[in-house]
């Protein structure tokens, strides 16, 4: 099983300010990698596809890169319902989630 | 607009079974593979079940195969996960998620989720 490991475990930044997250693979999963955003009480929500497309109606703030086994999600400009929870998944072999990256309000 | 509204969640005894349900709308539901993905605080999303557009290919994940089966009505638009020999550490928020035209996929769209207790 592909294992996906996700870094930091928390974030904090202010408003405004930018949110840079990492996923790593531990074995290559091309570019079969999708974020995903959950809102304490609701279902995620896809934000990216393919490590670098964003997913319709997902705003020009979120932009995702990356390659092989090192992904990256930046957030330019961090909006008060982007204090959430965030979870990169690989698609490439099985399907596998990191354990997730919380960003809290500094 | 697409919309995944899962029920049969509830509380139910460990051993024990119970029958979750999802009904889509707003795409074609006989295009896409779709799957059942959960959530619980010591474990995070974990993906469970998936099956193809029709019906032919399934997966399990290893915690839940020989346990879990997943089905679906392609003329009901109706996905459904019947779950046997439950244990505590099947207790979780279950979720249906539409996947893509291949099974193996990200998940476009998710239902709100339907809670699942596994308790004496």
């Amino acid at each position: 099983e592909i294992v996906m490991t996700q870094s930091p475990a928390t974030l904090s930044v202010s408003p405004g300010e930018r949110a840079t997250l990492s996923c790593r693979a531990s074995q290559s999963v091309s570019v079969n990698l999708a974020w995903y955003r959950q809102k304490p009480g609701q279902a995620p929500r896809l934000l990216i596809f393919g490590a670098s497309s964003r997913a319709t109606g997902i705003p020009a703030r979120f932009s995702g890169s990356g390659s092989g086994t090192e992904f990256t999600l930046t957030i330019s400009s961090l909006q008060a319902e982007d204090f959430a929870l965030y979870y990169c998944q690989q698609y490439n072999n099985g399907r596998t989630f990191g354990q997730g990256t919380k960003v809290e309000i500094k | 607009e697409v919309q995944l509204v899962e029920s049969g969640g509830g509380l139910v005894q460990p051993g024990r079974s119970l029958r979750l349900s999802c009904v889509a709308s707003g795409f074609t539901f006989e295009d896409y593979a779709m799957h059942w993905v959960r959530h619980s605080p010591g474990k995070g999303l974990e993906w469970v079940s998936g099956i193809s557009s029709n019906g032919r290919t399934i997966g399990y994940a290893d915690s839940v195969r020989g346990r879990f089966t997943i089905s679906r009505d392609n003329a009901k638009n109706s996905l459904y996960l019947q779950m046997n020999s439950l244990r505590a550490d099947d207790t979780a928020f279950y979720y249906c998620a539409k996947g893509r035209i291949t099974i193996f996929s990200y998940f476009d769209s998710w239902g709100p989720g339907t809670r699942v207790t596994v308790s004496s």
